[in-house]
């Protein structure tokens, strides 16, 4: 069984860069879609985009297209969730999610990680 | 994208009472592309039925979906004291994916 495995909270400042992760412990990402999830009070769960470890190929939403850029290291089995120059609007938590069949690309996400709170204020 | 609207948006019910969840898209997501999740405080979601109707690993069977084209319903009867949280619908028919606003089931 797989656990997947989120880099801690962040506390940052608007314009920083940011990078978090997400380590798939006990099962291989290989061949897998990994995807990020956004949680937020107002706008609930979105999905930000998909990066496929059998290759390099990524789909992003296009609210986040641009925004942010996903990506993975397969030799440590982990996915990472990356910004630039943060916003106050980023403001969130981060799931990352493995959908229950593989590819998975048309599934659902069986496992989730334990999230990671980011917080971006002045 | 196809727009997922959930109602209630938040139901009170007591202990041993059912619940129906209702899950509109605003296109079509077929039969095999629409996922129910739950969501308990501070906890990540849990996948609780995939393809409209199938349940996950560990849903007990009081959980159950049924529905296709753009109406969908999650029904839980005789509710558990952990089954009250805040449930999900999901559709991975197509991208983006897209998930309902939720409806919270509370105790009464």
């Amino acid at each position: 069984e797989v656990q997947l495995v989120q880099s801690g909270a962040e506390v940052k400042k608007p314009g920083e860069s940011l990078n978090i992760s997400c380590e798939g412990v006990g099962q291989s990402f290989s061949k897998y879609w990994i995807g990020w999830v956004r949680q937020t009070p107002g706008k609930g769960l979105e999905w930000m985009g998909i990066i496929y470890f059998g290759g390099s190929a990524t789909i992003y939403s296009p609210s986040f297209e641009g925004q942010v850029t996903i990506s993975a290291d397969k030799s440590i089995n982990t996915a990472y969730l990356q910004w630039s120059s943060l916003k106050a609007s980023d403001t969130a938590m981060y799931y990352c999610v493995r959908p229950m069949t593989r590819p998975g690309i048309y599934s659902a996400y069986s496992d989730w990680g334990q999230g990671t709170l980011v917080t971006v204020s002045s | 994208e196809i727009v997922l609207t959930q109602s209630p948006g938040t139901l009170s019910l007591s202990p041993g009472e059912s619940a129906t969840l209702s899950c509109w898209a605003s296109q079509t997501v077929g039969s095999s592309f629409l996922a129910w999740y739950q969501q308990k405080p501070g906890q990540a979601p849990r996948l609780l039925i995939f393809g409209a109707f199938s349940r996950a690993t560990g849903t007990p069977d009081r959980f159950s979906g049924s529905g296709s084209g753009t109406d969908f319903t999650l029904t839980i009867s005789r509710l558990e004291p952990e089954d009250f949280a805040v449930y999900y619908c999901q559709q991975y028919r197509d991208s983006p994916r897209t998930f309902g606003q939720g409806t919270k089931v509370e105790l009464k």
